[in-house]
């Protein structure tokens, strides 16, 4: 069982690129996010999705896009990236289409925009 | 929105130590989750602890839902627990909210 996979695991972007961070489960989850962890900090919300078709704006959601398509796969994307936007990245999911339910995380994304 | 607070930040102790981690939140909840993240930035699950006493080996966690805290006790504290513990908590907006952190140092 794989539980939630993000890809990539290292990324260098230059300032102005576009990239899709990948993110899948293979739980059945019906609820899926996108955090960023900046240095030192907590993890902050950016998007997230209570089933297929439907995403909803988190905390910090500027700068990026999110679909979901299909319940597995909940892709994040930069339009045109920023040095702000260097961040580890984390993807969760959760059974239920309520965040009550417990949250696994994948390995996260590291990163940078120079 | 929801206040999530964690303490102490920063807690450094001798191995065989005991410790007490501390999650205050603003709002009644309905999900609360305690993590690790490892020195290699990995999340790892403790508890999902809304409410109650729950216990996994040398780690035990309460959540007093009436009074808005929750703690992780660690005993006997190894090398392998550093890292930060993270708690993480559901309200009303059904958003999980992460606190800021407590980052524990263990050494030999």
């Amino acid at each position: 069982n794989a539980g939630v996979t993000q890809t990539p695991k290292f990324q260098v972007l230059k300032t102005g690129q576009s990239m899709t961070l990948q993110c899948a489960q293979d739980m059945n989850h019906e609820y899926m996010s996108w955090y960023r962890q900046d240095p030192g900090m907590g993890l902050r919300l950016i998007h997230y999705s209570v089933g297929a078709g439907i995403t909803d704006q988190g905390e910090v959601p500027n700068g990026y896009n999110v679909s979901r398509s299909t319940t597995e796969d909940f892709p994040l994307r930069l339009l045109s990236a920023a040095p702000s936007q260097t961040s580890v990245y984390f993807c969760a999911s959760s059974y239920s289409a309520r965040a009550s339910t417990e949250a696994f995380f994948g390995q996260g994304t590291r990163l940078t925009v120079v | 929105g929801i206040q999530v607070e964690q303490s102490p930040p920063d807690l450094i102790l001798q191995e065989g130590a005991n410790s007490t981690l501390r999650c205050n939140f603003s709002d009644s909840v309905n999900n609360l989750q305690w993590f690790h993240q490892n020195p290699w930035g990995q999340l790892i699950n403790l508890f999902y602890i809304p409410s109650g006493t729950k216990q996994n080996g040398r780690l035990s966690a309460t959540t007093v839902a009436t009074e808005r805290y929750s703690l992780l006790y660690i005993s006997s504290s190894q090398t392998t627990d550093s890292g930060v513990y993270f708690c993480a908590v559901v309200s009303n907006t059904d958003k999980l909210i992460f606190g800021t952190g407590t980052r524990l140092q263990v050494f030999p």
